[in-house]
C-alpha cells in the first residue's frame, strides 16, 4: 500500500468555484503534511504545510487533516485561472512522500 | 540567495553513457534530496542526504549514486544510463534544524532522455 495516495485528474472547475483536493495516507503515526503547487516545467513549491488533526487557513487556500479517517484536504475558495498547476500531498519524517499528484485546471 | 540551482537544464544520453547532475544550495540547509519524476506519477525519492558525508537511499535508487562531501552540493551520478531513466530530476534542500519552518526548497529541475 503506497504511503500517500492521490487522484491525479484532471479536475477542471469553472473560474471562482471552490476547490476540494483530497489524498489519503496509510499510517496513523503520521503527523507531518503539506501540500505543493507545481506549474507547469516547474520545480514544486510549498503551499501548506499541517501537523497533526485540523484546518490550517492561509488566505484563499485552508489545508485540513482529518486523523481518524487518514485522509488529508486542501480547499481553495475563490479559484482562479492561475490556481490551475498540480498540486502534490506530502507526508514528512526523515524524508518527504509524495503523493502522485491532481492536476487542476481553472476555467476562465 | 541563487537558493537550490541545477545543471544542466537538458541534456541527452545514449544508452550506455555516463554523467552527473550537478545540485548546489547556497541556504546551508542540511537535508538534501534527489527526486525523479515521470510523467503522471508524481516525485519519486532516488537519494537523500542528512549532513555532509551522510547519505541515504530512498524508494528508487537503482542506477544511481550520490555523494555529499560539502553541505553545499549534493551530485547524483548515473553510471550506465538506461531508457527508463528518462525523466525530469528535481534536487531539493531544506533545514532541519530546530526553529526552522522544514520547508523543503526546489531546484528548476534537469529533463534528461536517455535514447
Amino acid at each position: 500500500q503506497k504511503e500517500v495516495e492521490q487522484d491525479p485528474g484532471p479536475l477542471s472547475v469553472p473560474e471562482g468555484a471552490i476547490v476540494s483536493l483530497n489524498c489519503t495516507y496509510s499510517n496513523s503515526a503520521f503527523q507531518y503534511f503539506m501540500w505543493y503547487r507545481q506549474y507547469s516545467r516547474k520545480g514544486p513549491e510549498l503551499l501548506m504545510y499541517t501537523y497533526s488533526s485540523g484546518n490550517k487557513e492561509d488566505g484563499r487556500f485552508t489545508a485540513q487533516v482529518d486523523k481518524s479517517s487518514k485522509y488529508i484536504s486542501l480547499f481553495i475558495r475563490d479559484s482562479q485561472p492561475s490556481d490551475s498547476a498540480t498540486y502534490l500531498c506530502a507526508h514528512r519524517d526523515d524524508k518527504i512522500i509524495f503523493g502522485k499528484g491532481t492536476r487542476l485546471h481553472i476555467l476562465p | 540567495n541563487a537558493g537550490v540551482t541545477q545543471t544542466p537544464k537538458f541534456r541527452i544520453l545514449k544508452i550506455g553513457q555516463s554523467m552527473t547532475l550537478q545540485c548546489t544550495q547556497d541556504m546551508n540547509h542540511n537535508y538534501m534530496y534527489w527526486y525523479r519524476q515521470d510523467p503522471g506519477m508524481g516525485l519519486k525519492l532516488i537519494y537523500y542526504s542528512v549532513g555532509a558525508g551522510i547519505t541515504d537511499k530512498g524508494e528508487v535508487p537503482n542506477g544511481y549514486n550520490v555523494s555529499r562531501s560539502t553541505t553545499e552540493d549534493f551530485p547524483l551520478r548515473l553510471e550506465l544510463a538506461a531508457p527508463s531513466q528518462t525523466s525530469v530530476y528535481f534536487c531539493a534542500s531544506t533545514s532541519r534544524l530546530a526553529g526552522s519552518s522544514y520547508e523543503q526548497y526546489f531546484g528548476p529541475g534537469t529533463r534528461l532522455t536517455v535514447t
